[in-house]
């Protein structure tokens, strides 16, 4: 089981918002950041939010991200087709001295 | 612009040894941490081992601690994991990744992966 918890699914309609929960406790997400990173199928991850709420540069302004206490959230707006892909969150946990991942959730765009 | 490239990856028998390598390029290697994570087939990511810039300090996943070792040579630009006593659970393709900052910080920037199967 993962220390993150992330539904295994959501999905929606072009243009709809789209969140994407991450859930852990106060080793993890309670006392550091929180990123999360996009995988496309058959290609490797990519940097999608840093430190909670920050969108590198490229990154289109429909993502963005939240945090609050040991749960932290992801937002889809205006969801496109090429949105399609797998989410992960991630924290340093300061319990296990390392990183965890949330189990990922695959975003179907209808 | 960077980039990270991984070799090493093939079939190798339980129980035997297998070392990835993670060439970088498009910044100052030296200065940031690395990481390696794993991917499963079909199945989500998992963090492995991370090293500071310096090399002075290195953190393992659990499940590889004590089989895996994670250095870099900052001459050659590139960092490596020695893989040891290998298991069927260890199939997976393996990505190397820049970290933001110079310590454990988390990845920003991500390799293609190398395939390792484990399989007798």
């Amino acid at each position: 089981q993962s220390v993150l918890t992330q539904p295994p699914s959501r999905s929606g309609a072009p243009g709809q918002r789209v969140t994407v929960s991450c859930s852990g406790s106060g080793s993890n997400i309670g006392s550091n950041y929180v990123y999360w990173y996009q995988q496309l199928p058959g290609a490797a991850p990519k940097l999608l939010i840093r430190r909670n709420n920050q969108r590198p540069s490229g990154v289109p302004d429909r993502f963005s991200g939240s945090k609050s206490d040991t749960s932290a959230s992801l937002a889809i707006n205006g969801l496109r087709s090429e949105d399609e892909a797998d989410y992960y969150c991630a924290a340093w946990d300061d319990n296990l001295t390392g990183y965890v991942f949330g189990p990922g959730t695959k975003v179907t765009v209808l | 612009q960077v980039q990270l490239v991984e070799s090493g990856g093939g079939v190798v028998q339980p129980g035997r040894s297998l070392r990835l390598s993670c060439a970088a390029s498009g910044f100052t290697f030296r200065e940031f941490g690395m990481h390696w994570v794993r991917q499963a087939p079909g199945k989500g990511l998992e963090w492995v081992a991370n090293i500071w810039y310096d090399g002075t300090t290195k953190n393992y996943a659990a499940s590889v601690k004590g089989r895996f070792t994670i250095s870099r040579d900052n001459s050659k630009n590139t960092v490596f994991v020695q893989m040891n006593s290998l298991r069927a659970e260890d199939t997976a393709v393996y990505y190397c990744g820049k970290s933001e900052g110079h310590f454990a910080e988390p990845i920003e920037s991500w390799g293609q992966g190398t395939l390792v199967t484990v399989s007798s």
